[in-house]
């Protein structure tokens, strides 16, 4: 199994909303990512987990809160969101350290924040 | 300043023909690897081709080969024999310092179009 799961494939939430995306990997990795991307950007770092404890954190807002409850699970619990928060959600997993290798991708959230 | 520079916003190609996606990098670490993704307009993002800094071979995957030039700190993406599924959004990307970080740093992507 060589697959990165995400749900909802798409989410509307209104600004006092509070929501959750979830992400999910057999593989055995053991570093899993949220990204943020806009539209025609690249994909922009949140968060990264590594052995189930938060490793990097980019200065991302505190309405966005990331949680790893076990190596395969990773979620992203959303609250009192921004319109320009709109953007496709993208989860990764990679094996982690020592072998820092490629990430592997779910198919994104598609969220919109009305 | 630019870590990866993607310099071609859009690229077209013929079915069947041969394309090259240009990529620069700038780092001062002596260890870093390079990846190339493709992303479709479904979003999701996949692996193609991974170059370490001190791989001494090109990197190749089936169609996908890498041109690594690492005194000119270029790592373009050959695709040979474009096929129509080959249209989407190519991004390269660079994670510098091997094993004391896993962050990855992308360009601004290429959109390539292949027409029959």
């Amino acid at each position: 199994d060589t697959e990165v799961t995400q749900t909802p494939k798409h989410l509307v939430m209104g600004m006092t909303n509070k929501k959750s995306l979830k992400c999910e990997q057999h593989m055995g990795h053991r570093a899993m990512y949220w990204y943020k991307q806009k539209a025609k950007k690249p994909p922009e770092l949140m968060f990264v987990y590594s052995y189930e404890k938060l490793s990097i954190n980019e200065s991302v807002p505190s309405r966005f809160s990331p949680e790893c409850p076990n190596s395969s699970l990773l979620n992203l619990h959303l609250h009192a969101l921004q319109p320009e928060d709109s953007a496709l959600y993208l989860c990764a997993s990679s094996q982690g350290p020592p072998k820092y290798n490629e990430q592997f991708f779910g198919p994104g959230t598609r969220l919109t924040v009305l | 300043a630019q870590k990866i520079t993607q310099t071609q916003p859009g690229m077209f190609v013929q079915e069947k023909e041969a394309v090259t996606l240009d990529c620069t990098y700038d780092t001062s670490d002596p260890s870093y690897g390079l990846f190339w993704y493709k992303q479709p307009s479904s979003g999701e993002m996949i692996f193609l081709i991974y170059q370490g800094s001190y791989d001494q071979q090109n990197a190749t995957e089936g169609r996908y080969s890498l041109n690594f030039q690492k005194a000119r700190k270029s790592a373009n993406l050959v695709i040979s024999a474009s096929q129509l599924g080959d249209s989407a959004m190519y991004f390269c990307a660079m994670r510098e310092g091997l094993r004391n970080t896993d962050k990855l740093i992308f360009g601004t992507g290429t959109r390539l179009q292949v027409f029959p």
